[in-house]
């Protein structure tokens, strides 16, 4: 079965500096990966997802991941913070052919300061 | 497009006591998810369906927890009689068939057992 691990549970940055949020899976079969965030008090929202092709996947606000097969890694990134990216991020991992069955990581929590 | 809606938005009740949660899901999503999110938690699947159909519920506590989709459209998520264990955000979310579209959620229903 599928698994999640987020290496970090908190994150703290200050304004405008890069932040990279890992996360790693395990799985004996091919995987769809996604990262969703979740700001205080609502449902989460998805960022962005990799399904097959270009190992870097482009997202909304800014963020981006990269998807490593051989290290069953998929970080989230962003070159430059903002105080609004303060919420809570979750990785997390299909199974193809798991009747859309997703399983999610702990979640990590970055926290931007000015 | 109109969200995934769900109510209450909170909840207090007594230990013992039931309670009930109502979602519906954004037109034409066919498969509907239950996860239960405790706090520092990441999302922990209850129950999916596709239409009124259940595909997986192995996670749902079934001496304690119900859930149903009539007419494969909105659904009802159930506790009774609730533990202080059950204090958490139930989510609810719905998406087209298939794992690679990601899921909408809706903001939740915070329930406090006490």
């Amino acid at each position: 079965a599928q698994s999640v691990t987020q290496l970090d549970s908190q994150v703290p940055v200050f304004e405008e500096a890069p932040v990279e949020l890992r996360c790693n899976y395990s799985s004996s079969v091919s995987v769809y990966l996604f990262w969703y965030v979740q700001y205080p008090n609502q449902g989460l929202q998805l960022l962005l997802k990799y399904l097959s092709g270009s190992t870097l996947v482009k997202g909304i606000n800014g963020f981006e991941a990269e998807f490593n097969k051989s290290q069953t890694s998929f970080h989230l990134r962003k070159p430059s913070v903002h105080i609004s990216d303060t919420a809570e991020y979750f990785c997390a991992v299909s199974e193809i052919a798991s009747y859309d069955k997703v399983i999610f990581g702990p979640g990590t929590s970055l926290s931007v300061s000015p | 497009e109109a969200g995934v809606a769900q109510s209450p938005r909170y909840k207090i009740i007594e230990k013992r006591q039931s309670v009930a949660f109502w979602c519906n899901p954004i037109s034409g999503h066919a498969t509907l998810y239950w996860y239960q999110q405790i706090l520092g938690q990441g999302p922990k699947l209850l129950i999916q369906f596709q239409n009124n159909g259940v595909v997986d519920d192995s996670q749902l506590p079934k001496d304690r927890f119900s859930a149903e989709r009539l007419k494969g459209v909105d659904s009802t998520l159930k506790i009774q009689p609730a533990k202080l264990e059950d204090s958490a955000v139930y989510l609810c979310a719905s998406s087209l068939p298939g794992g690679w579209y990601g899921y909408t959620f809706g903001s939740g229903t915070r329930l406090t057992v006490v």
